[in-house]
């Protein structure tokens, strides 16, 4: 799996939007993009995963560049519930029994301030 | 919504007990996975089930055996635990629809110390 590189931490007011920046230059033509969130103390929560477009959920939107090379996750409106670590991770796709595990790197850790 | 339930939030177990974890999804999702998560060294597989009564070994397998008896069970067995085998446990489930790149869906983590 490509290795993704992404700021330690990042700090953002509250109501305004949130842009987690994933460098992954090393990705492969048919490894996905996916983005997880963990809060202290609880399991990671899936957020978004694209391909090639753009993709849009009711938590975020990924941005993709054209060459995939990097990526943004958009929280369009953050709050403090928002504050966690996120995890940028690529990951390839395809049949059969090896499923592909998810390695989970530092992150970056996201603080919404009031 | 994905549902992943583990049973236990925390646990404290002795030096040498069985320890069983249990996971419970109810998404009809026929992958499920156990991982542990230590600080510093991220989440690391331990085994994982693409069905039922199959099993296959992750990245750090030793001390650990799995049972999935039933496709919305997957449980952890340590079969004698060990102060190393302290750390947070994670179960995590995804649906074999279409490619492998359904997503993973977590439960909220068993906190194991082994004393």
């Amino acid at each position: 799996d490509a290795k993704t590189t992404q700021p330690p931490s990042m700090d953002c007011a509250e109501g305004r939007a949130a842009n987690l920046p994933c460098n992954h230059s090393t990705i492969s033509g048919n490894e996905y993009v996916y983005w997880y969130r963990q809060i202290h103390s609880q399991g990671p929560q899936y957020i978004i995963h694209g391909l090639k477009n753009n993709e849009t959920n009711e938590m975020a939107s990924l941005i993709i560049t054209e060459d995939r090379k990097s990526s943004t996750l958009i929280l369009p409106h953050a709050t403090l519930r928002d504050t966690a670590v996120y995890y940028c991770i690529v990951r390839f796709a395809h049949r059969g029994s090896t499923l592909g595990r998810l390695y989970f790197g530092r992150g970056t850790q996201l603080t919404v301030w009031p | 919504d994905v549902k992943v339930t583990q049973s236990s939030r925390y646990l404290v177990k002795r030096t040498g007990e069985k320890v069983f974890l249990e996971c419970v999804q109810d998404m009809d999702h026929e992958n499920m996975f156990w991982y542990r998560q230590d600080p510093g060294l991220g989440l690391r597989l331990i085994y994982f089930s693409y069905d039922v009564k199959m099993k296959e070994k992750g990245d750090i397998p030793e001390g650990y055996s799995v049972s999935r008896e039933k496709k919305e069970r997957f449980s952890l067995i340590l079969e004698s635990a060990s102060t190393n085998q302290t750390s947070m446990y994670l179960c995590a489930s995804s649906s074999q629809q279409g490619w492998s790149n359904q997503p993973q869906h977590f439960g909220d983590g068993t906190r194991l110390s082994i004393l």
